[in-house]
């Protein structure tokens, strides 16, 4: 079975451009969140859709940050425009429901805003 | 808010055991989670407590002490693929919301050392 597929892998842009990253969940998971992981940290909650609907943005920079989740199966993060310190890995995982123990990570896309 | 203590770094000799301590503070808990995450990769679920004790699945062990707010991660018999990263993650709940929440410590650098 296929895992969390993301891309791009890598991403680098100037600062003020816009950007954007893709998810696509396991399939059958209901669940899936953005993450951000900074270096040296763990990954901390953008945002979390329960199918098509997001139940939990309240930690997305709503000024810049922007996601989707259409038809309730892939997912994409938009950030607009980029900032320096936007820098950072953006993860999406998925669970099978918002009452799974379990996430499951997709490898990130790693984004360098110069 | 949610706090979790981890060490930054630990060194520890193949074949081995090490123990990786989690503290944390919380409302809502639920339980504690703990993911390996590699050098450029996905974290990857390892152990879930919701009540106290140890839960054993292969060389991995995890502890709970829903008193102490305390737990951690032990490592047996280390092979050199072991060395990553490890996060603690509180999952808390909302009530009535039947959804819960992952909120992830800083990570413990494990480097397994010939």
């Amino acid at each position: 079975e296929a895992g969390v597929v993301q891309s791009p892998r890598y991403k680098i842009i100037e600062k003020k451009q816009p950007v954007a990253f893709w998810c696509n969940p396991i399939s059958g998971h209901n669940t899936l969140y953005w993450y951000r992981q900074n270096l040296g940290q763990g990954p901390e909650l953008l945002i979390r859709y329960e199918n098509e609907e997001a139940v939990d943005d309240s930690q997305l920079p709503k000024d810049r940050f922007s996601a989707e989740r259409l038809k309730g199966v892939d997912s994409t993060l938009k950030i607009q425009p980029a900032e320096l310190g936007d820098s950072a890995v953006y993860l999406c995982a998925s669970s099978f429901s918002p009452n799974s123990e379990t996430q499951y990570f997709g490898p990130g896309t790693r984004l360098l805003v110069l | 808010g949610q706090s979790l203590e981890q060490p930054s770094e630990v060194t520890a000799v193949e074949g081995a055991i090490v123990q990786i301590n989690c503290t944390y503070q919380t409302s809502g808990f639920y339980g504690l989670s703990w993911y390996q995450q590699h050098d450029g990769g996905a974290p990857t679920f390892l152990s879930y407590n919701a009540l106290d004790g140890l839960e054993e699945t292969g060389r991995f062990s995890s502890f709970l002490s829903r008193s102490d707010s305390y737990g951690y991660l032990l490592l047996q018999e280390l092979q050199m693929k072991d060395s990553a990263s490890y996060f603690c993650a509180v999952r808390v709940g909302y009530s009535g919301a039947g959804s819960y929440q992952l909120t992830f410590g800083k990570g413990t650098k494990l480097s397994v050392i010939p």
